[in-house]
């Protein structure tokens, strides 16, 4: 199994909503990120985690809240969110942050619009 | 930015030719990723140089890597309607975070 499933696929939210993307792959893998990215954009880099531990964080709002509740799995909860903050969510996996964990596999992301 | 630009932004060609992509950053490098995504998609791994190697070759997929003027070239040779996607560079820093460069958009024409 080399894949990472990212739940839901799309979400619309108001700016009072909390909600949660969720994260999951069983490739033994023990880095896991979260990305944004917008439109014709590349990727940015969020939040690292390590082993389940918070290892980066890229100076995130802290309306965005991740969680490694386990090595298979990835939580980030949202929170007061604002219409700017629509973009496309993508989750990745490596098998560590070491020499053997530079391949980042994703998954599919997840498509949010904040209204 | 530890990032530079790749360029260029589009490319469009047609079907059964050679397009060649351009990524150039600031930092110094562990290695440099190419990934692949499709439109509103995920990214997918296509191949990995590290710092001491000058080229790379898998499938119809050619990387040069060019420390001294910090830059790497992707040649997609033969290319085919089902190569027309998003192509971002990549670099892993120091401290192990992946950043992407901007990404060229190539369009193959059937």
């Amino acid at each position: 199994d080399t894949e990472v499933t990212q739940t839901p696929k799309h979400l619309v939210m108001g700016m009072t909503n909390k909600k949660s993307l969720k994260c999951e792959q069983h490739m033994g893998h023990r880095a896991m990120y979260w990305y944004k990215q917008k439109a014709k954009k590349p990727p940015e880099l969020m939040f690292v985690y390590s082993y389940e531990k918070l290892s980066i964080n890229e100076s995130v709002p802290s309306r965005f809240s991740p969680e490694c509740p386990n090595s298979s799995l990835l939580n980030l909860h949202l929170h007061a969110l604002q219409p700017e903050d629509s973009a496309l969510y993508l989750c990745a996996s490596s098998q560590d942050l070491g020499t053997g964990g530079e391949k980042l596999f994703f998954g599919s992301g997840t498509q949010l619009s904040v209204l | 930015s530890q990032q530079g630009e790749e360029d260029p932004q589009a490319l469009s060609i047609q079907e059964g030719e050679n397009a060649t992509m351009n990524c150039s950053y600031k930092t110094s490098i562990n290695n440099l990723q190419w990934y692949r995504q499709n439109s509103g998609r995920g990214l997918v791994h296509l191949i990995l140089i590290r710092s001491n190697e000058r080229e790379k070759h898998s499938g119809r997929l050619r990387v040069t890597l060019d420390t001294s003027k910090k830059s790497s070239s992707l040649l997609i040779t033969a290319s085919r309607a089902a190569d027309t996607a998003s192509y971002f560079c990549a670099i892993r820093t120091g401290g192990f975070k992946t950043i992407f460069g901007a990404g060229t958009r190539l369009f193959v024409k059937a």
